[in-house]
């Protein structure tokens, strides 16, 4: 089954302790991205890739980390978590950038 | 950054009456899409639409586009209780638009409550 499968759906952890979100899709998509989304913010970009080994960032960059060293991995870095990242994420992928996305299920951070 | 608006925020009906929800956004557009999310849940893709397109169809959707007033409308037919969710419009600038995030830019989504 074509999909975005992201972990750990559900954490909880304490300011400062560096997590990695995984993503991986399985549809050989060249363009992924990492979403957090936030009550009345909407969803809002963090980082995407092009490719492999070609990333950018988005609207909210800081604090977050990734990289794209095989096309079907994405994983999201927090190096040292605040507060202020506990929110819902999202990795997407699609074939080429603006084209359609398939979401993951979600990841729900919580930083204490 | 955030381009897409959609209106109304929340959107409560009875079910079997049609939904209509807008989204206007702010600079020329390559495609519009419209999302929707279950409460919690990834975002699922429901209809693309081109710039030089107006009109689209899929099932109980339709999706208007009018790049004039730069705006879009999804009206779903004949709503059903599972077609309680959010709804989220995105637009893409292009391959590659320069400059800051790039991809689809979302709205922050419609609210839509379908009563039994």
């Amino acid at each position: 089954e074509a999909q975005v499968t992201q972990n750990p759906r559900y954490l909880i952890t304490v300011t400062g302790k560096k997590l990695t979100v995984t993503c991986s899709q399985n549809m050989n998509h060249e363009y992924m991205s990492w979403y957090r989304q936030d009550p009345g913010l909407g969803l809002r970009q963090i980082y995407y890739s092009m490719n492999v080994e070609v990333t950018d960032k988005g609207d909210v960059p800081e604090g977050y980390k990734v990289s794209r060293k095989e096309k079907r991995n994405f994983p999201l870095i927090l190096e040292s978590p605040s507060p202020n990242q506990t929110s819902l994420y999202f990795c997407a992928s699609s074939l080429q950038n603006g084209q359609t996305l398939t979401f993951g299920a979600g990841s729900r951070l919580t930083v204490l | 950054s955030q381009q897409g608006e959609e209106d109304p925020q929340a959107l409560s009906i009875q079910e079997g009456e049609n939904a209509t929800m807008n989204c206007s956004y702010k600079t020329s557009i390559n495609n519009l899409q419209w999302y929707r999310q279950n409460s919690g849940r990834g975002l699922v893709h429901l209809i693309l639409i081109r710039s030089n397109e107006r009109e689209k169809h899929s099932g109980r959707l339709r999706v208007t586009l009018d790049t004039s007033k730069k705006s879009s409308s999804l009206l779903i037919t004949a709503s059903r209780a599972a077609d309680t969710a959010s709804y989220f419009c995105a637009t893409s600038q292009g391959l590659y638009s320069g400059g800051g995030a790039d991809g689809l830019t979302f709205g922050k989504g419609t609210h839509l409550i379908i009563q039994p």
